[in-house]
């Protein structure tokens, strides 16, 4: 089945450092994968996504690439803010009609202090 | 305001009292699905519905039942809820599947003692 393995937290950092969360993924065919961000109290909103093999998608300073020959998506951000702390999630759906579901991993919380 | 809804957002309760957990979008959107979220485990996927009348098992669905009567609605009940049940718990609505965004509701935290 699908699987989505992404680096254990908490992840804490200075204001204005760099970010990445690594994310690895299984999955039969070629996936879309997302990254989900968790505000504290809040539900989960999409951040960014790809769909196929070299995409990169970014928002809001994030950026991620779909690397097939790794199977991976990691998250990147040059300058992180304190808003920016959160739960960060990747995700992947199977490709082609009847992609169900959302396989989630368990999530990375980051912690960026003043 | 597009908005996915979820009441209520704590609920407190016993073992074996019948509760439901409502979700409503107002996106007409097709898919909809519930999670829950545990330390350590992420989310998982209870059920999921592709339209009215439409819905199936996602990985855990032991314990969970659900309807969709109507396209915008989709409860969660818990005939017998047990402690292991305790989590917080998200809806999730989407035009579609595949590369379509999921919609999320702000939560429900239930404990069941």
């Amino acid at each position: 089945g699908n699987s989505v393995t992404q680096m254990e937290g908490p992840v804490t950092l200075s204001e204005e450092a760099f970010l990445t969360i690594n994310c690895t993924y299984t999955a039969t065919g070629y996936p879309s994968l997302f990254w989900y961000v968790q505000y504290p109290g809040e539900g989960l909103q999409l951040l960014l996504k790809a769909t196929k093999a070299d995409d990169k998608g970014s928002n809001k300073g994030f950026e991620a690439t779909y690397r097939k020959e790794t199977t991976s998506f990691h998250l990147e951000k040059g300058s992180v803010q304190v808003s920016d702390s959160a739960v960060y999630f990747c995700a992947l759906t199977a490709s082609g009609a009847g992609s169900y579901q959302l396989t989630f991993g368990k999530g990375t919380k980051l912690s960026v202090i003043p | 305001e597009a908005q996915v809804t979820q009441n209520p957002r704590y609920l407190i309760t016993v073992t074996g009292k019948k509760l439901t957990v409502t979700c409503s979008q107002n996106m007409n959107h097709e898919y909809m699905s519930w999670y829950r979220q545990d330390p350590g485990l992420g989310l998982r996927q209870i059920y999921y519905s592709m339209n009215v009348e439409v819905t199936d098992k996602g990985d855990v669905p032991e314990g969970y039942k659900v309807s969709r009567k109507e396209k915008r609605n989709f409860p969660l009940i818990l005939e017998s809820p047990s402690p292991n049940q305790t989590s917080l718990y998200f809806c999730a609505s989407s035009y579609g599947t595949g590369d379509y965004e999921q919609y999320f509701g702000p939560g429900t935290r239930l404990t069941v003692t």
